[in-house]
C-alpha cells in the first residue's frame, strides 16, 4: 500500500537540480509532500489535489499525474537548507500512507 | 501560539512496563494521528482519530492503545505486548480527516526500551 519513492538517496552540489518521484500501485486522489530534517518532525511542503495540478513556491515545485498514479517533486538550484528526507503521502482507503522516503544531501 | 506538543521528548522504559506518550494540540483540529518511525525508515501509522470518542487502527496498531476523550488530546500507550517499542513516535493533527488536510506534527518522543 505504501507509495514507493525514487531515488532512495541523492547527493547534490549547491545549485544543482533534483527530481524525486512518488508512485502508487493504487489510484491517487491527492498527494502531500513533506520534508524532515534529521531528528526533527516532518514539515509540510505542499498538497496536490487534482490530477495534472502543479504547485510550487520559490524553487520547490511538484506535479501530479493522476493517470500514471504518480507525483514528482522538483528542487531547482538547490541550497544547503534543502538537505533532509522527503516524503510523499497519500490517503488510500481510509488510511494515510507516507512514501518510502528520499534522503537528499546538498553539499557545498 | 498554536501548535502540537508532545511529552516527554525522551523516554526510557524497562521491558514489561506500559508507558503513555502525551500529545496535545490547540489548533482546534478534528483529526489526530500517531506514527512510528524507526531509524532510516519512513513513518508508519499506528492509530488515527477523526473525531472525539472515535479512533481507528492503522497498519501497526498491535501492542498500542489510544483514547480520544477530548478534542485537544490523543495519548498513546505503548503496552508490554509491543515486541519492539524502541522508536521515534510522532503525533500529528489536521483540520479534518479528509485527504486534503495537511498534517501538522509535534516534535516527537524518542522511546528507548532498556
Amino acid at each position: 500500500q505504501q507509495p514507493v519513492q525514487s531515488p532512495q538517496a541523492v547527493i547534490l552540489r549547491e545549485g544543482e537540480d533534483a527530481v524525486i518521484n512518488c508512485s502508487s500501485s493504487k489510484a491517487l486522489y491527492s498527494v502531500h509532500w513533506y520534508r524532515q530534517k534529521h531528528g526533527e518532525a516532518p514539515v509540510f511542503l505542499m498538497i496536490l489535489l487534482k490530477g495534472g495540478e502543479q504547485k510550487g513556491h520559490e524553487k520547490i515545485s511538484a506535479s501530479f499525474n493522476e493517470k500514471k498514479q504518480q507525483s514528482s517533486l522538483y528542487l531547482t538550484a538547490s541550497q544547503l537548507s534543502y538537505s533532509g528526507t522527503y516524503f510523499c503521502g497519500t490517503e488510500l482507503g481510509n488510511q494515510f500512507y507516507f512514501g518510502t522516503g528520499t534522503s537528499l544531501t546538498v553539499i557545498p | 501560539d498554536g501548535g502540537i506538543t508532545q511529552s516527554p521528548k525522551y523516554l526510557f522504559r524497562k521491558e514489561g512496563q506500559n508507558v503513555t506518550l502525551s500529545c496535545e494540540q490547540n489548533l482546534n483540529h478534528d483529526a489526530m494521528y500517531w506514527y512510528r518511525q524507526d531509524p532510516g525508515q519512513g513513518l508508519r501509522l499506528i492509530y488515527y482519530s477523526q473525531i472525539v470518542n472515535d479512533f481507528q487502527k492503522g497498519d501497526i496498531a498491535e501492542g498500542y492503545s489510544v483514547s480520544r476523550e477530548k478534542k485537544e488530546s490523543f495519548p498513546l500507550t505503548v503496552t508490554s505486548a509491543q515486541k519492539n517499542p524502541t522508536a521515534f513516535y510522532l503525533c500529528a493533527s489536521s483540520i479534518d480527516g479528509a485527504s486534503g488536510g495537511k498534517q501538522f506534527f509535534g516534535p516527537g518522543t524518542r522511546l528507548t526500551v532498556l
